[in-house]
Parts: structure tokens; C-alpha cells; sequence
């Protein structure tokens, strides 16, 4: 069955510091999404993206935040200058169809900001 | 405000036992999500329903519109059934998924 990857698994990095969080979404599906989930706390959603664009984003996803699908493959979340708050796990996931429709998830990446 | 509350926020039960997590939602949606969240952090999705009642293996979930309520049931459990169980939400008017905070199970053998 085909998957959403995620690289790496785990990212550790310093404070202020740019981080790229990459994910390969399910090939036909259209429409991709970043969620953010601390530990101990509930998913959030972060921004969703189709046909190149953002389509929506959470009050989350700040200046700091940038989204791009940058070979028809890969689609990628870089957060810059990181802060000790953007520790979590990060998710992203795709979908063939616009919400609601079902959707599939990598298995996150860990982002540690020491 | 859109709000999704689950119960119980953590479950243990012996191996074969029948459970029941559920979910609750404050305002209309268009559908919801079941998913299951592994012990390394991985999310997979079980269910997405939006009446009725939908079953694959010894998974069942169930939603009542009018009520705003979905239920999760597990038969005969099993330890690796073990994992944290999150409801997650569309409402109507085509918002983001909004997801509950999550229900931990332990099935112990």
C-alpha cells in the first residue's frame, strides 16, 4: 500500500538555527498537509497546500514557517531560526481529494531545539 | 467554538475485553476521523465516517449525528491493540481537522 514518508525521523538543532522538514506525499494525491504535535499535547494543524499554494494556515503558522513542493515529489516545511517552543513532532500528510476526504500520514519527524 | 472531547483519557483493560472510547464534538461536521497513534509516534488513519457505522476487522466506530457522538469499539482486545486512539474532526464549513486530545489504551495480557 502506498505511504507518506517522512526525513529524517529525528532532527536535532540549535536555537536560530533553519531546519527543512521533508516529505514524500502519496504520488496521485493533490492535496498535502503539516501538522505540529508537542509532546504531551493534542495534533494542531499547521497549513494545508494544493496545486501549489497555500490554501489555508493556523494562527501557528507565522513568518517563521515556509511550505514549497519543490520537484512534484518532495514537499517540504522549513522553519526558520528556530525557537525551544518548535520542539515537537511534526506530520505531514496527504490526500486525493479536497477535506473531507481521508487522509494518510507519515510517521513524523521529531524536531529537537536545544 | 469547535471543540472535540474524548473519554476517557486512559483506558486499561485484560486482553479480550470489549472497549468502547469515545468522542463527543460541539458544533455540525462533515466528517470525522478515527485514527491510532503508535508508541513511536507514527499516526495511522482507521476510520473516516460521516453517518452510520463502518467495521474492518475487530474495529467498529459508529457516529451519531444528531448527538454529535462517534464511538470506537475494539473486540476481543489485544496487546497490540495498545496505542493512543485520537478522534479528529472536520466541521462543516470546510475547517482544518481539529483533533481531540487522545485516549491511551493498555490491553495487558
Amino acid at each position: 500500500e502506498p505511504e507518506v514518508t517522512q526525513t529524517p525521523s529525528h532532527q536535532v538543532t540549535q536555537m536560530g538555527q533553519e531546519v527543512i522538514l521533508r516529505c514524500v506525499p502519496i504520488s496521485n494525491h493533490l492535496y498535502f498537509y503539516w501538522y505540529r504535535q508537542i509532546l504531551g499535547q493534542k495534533v494542531e494543524f499547521l497549513v494545508s497546500f494544493y496545486n501549489n499554494e497555500i490554501s489555508e494556515k493556523s494562527e501557528i503558522f507565522d513568518d517563521q514557517f515556509s511550505v514549497e513542493r519543490p520537484d512534484g515529489s518532495n514537499f517540504t516545511l522549513k522553519i526558520r531560526s528556530t525557537k525551544l517552543e518548535d520542539s515537537a513532532m511534526y506530520f505531514c500528510a496527504s490526500s486525493a481529494d479536497r477535506a473531507p476526504s481521508p487522509l494518510h500520514f507519515g510517521n513524523g519527524t521529531r524536531l529537537t531545539v536545544t | 467554538k469547535n471543540e472535540v472531547e474524548q473519554s476517557p483519557q486512559n483506558l486499561t483493560a485484560q486482553e479480550g475485553e470489549f472497549i468502547t472510547i469515545n468522542c463527543s464534538y460541539s458544533v455540525g461536521i462533515s466528517a470525522l476521523h478515527w485514527l491510532q497513534q503508535h508508541p513511536g509516534g507514527g499516526i495511522v488513519s482507521l476510520f473516516m465516517l460521516s453517518s452510520g457505522k463502518k467495521k474492518h476487522g475487530r474495529l467498529i466506530a459508529t457516529i451519531n449525528i444528531q448527538e454529535k457522538h462517534s464511538s470506537l469499539h475494539i473486540t476481543a482486545s489485544h496487546p497490540r491493540d495498545s496505542a493512543v486512539y485520537i478522534c479528529a474532526v472536520f466541521f462543516s464549513g470546510n475547517t482544518p481537522l481539529v483533533f481531540g486530545k487522545g485516549t491511551r489504551l493498555s490491553v495487558i495480557a
